[in-house]
């Protein structure tokens, strides 16, 4: 079945950093999704992304997908406390009907 | 807030007993979802409703047993489960199976089996 893979598992970063977590597909995507689960809590929708090669900006926050629409990327510029937690991407099975979702990368930002 | 309810928020329960997990959205949602959170591993898919009918069973044991009387309500029944079963356990909704929608989370339930 359809595999979503994410790296780096863990990031460890000083406040001001940068920080980039990258998503990959075994198979062609409709489109991805990016997720993310604040320590304690539960994971909240950030974005989607459709088109390939797709930029969105939320803030400091860039969001990519990929030309060939396997792969997508977050990256996060001059990091603040508040971008701790874990950020995952999700892609849709269209076969099974179902959202998968990657192993997630936990981001932790040293004041 | 997220439009999806859990409770309870916490759980703690022996091997011998018998509980239940409830979930509850008012978003007017088609889909509902269950999935298991361990330390250190990713999301779980475990079961999927569309419409009120299951139509994913990711290879779960039978001791965790899933009823959806109304796209409302989705439950997850607990029967005879193991210490490595404790775990959060996240329910999630979206407005239909279509790969366009995204999901919302409840805030989960955390599961201690001892």
């Amino acid at each position: 079945g359809q595999q979503v893979m994410q790296i780096p598992q863990y990031q460890h970063v000083q406040e001001g950093e940068d920080f980039t977590t990258y998503c990959n597909s075994s198979t062609t995507l409709s489109n991805i999704q990016w997720y993310k689960q604040r320590p304690g809590g539960h994971p909240v929708f950030l974005i989607q992304l459709v088109k390939s090669g797709e930029v969105k900006k939320q803030k400091r926050l860039t969001f990519q997908f990929g030309e060939a629409k396997k792969n997508s990327s977050l990256h996060i510029t001059a990091t603040q406390t508040t971008d701790v937690g874990t950020y995952f991407c999700a892609g849709w099975d269209n076969q099974g009907g179902k959202l998968i979702f990657g192993q997630g990368t936990e981001l932790s930002v040293k004041p | 807030e997220t439009g999806v309810t859990q409770t309870p928020r916490h759980l703690v329960m022996g091997m011998t007993n018998k509980k239940s997990l409830k979930c509850e959205q008012h978003l007017g949602h088609n889909a509902m979802y269950w999935y298991k959170q361990s330390a250190k591993k990713p999301l779980e898919l475990m079961f999927v409703y569309n419409f009120k009918e299951q139509t994913e069973n990711n290879s779960v044991p039978s001791r965790f047993s899933p009823e959806c009387p109304n796209s409302s309500h989705l439950f997850l029944h607990l029967h005879t489960l193991q210490p490595e079963d404790s775990a959060l356990y996240l329910c999630a909704s979206s407005q239909d199976l279509r790969d366009y929608t995204e999901a919302f989370f409840g805030q989960g339930t955390r599961l201690t089996v001892v």
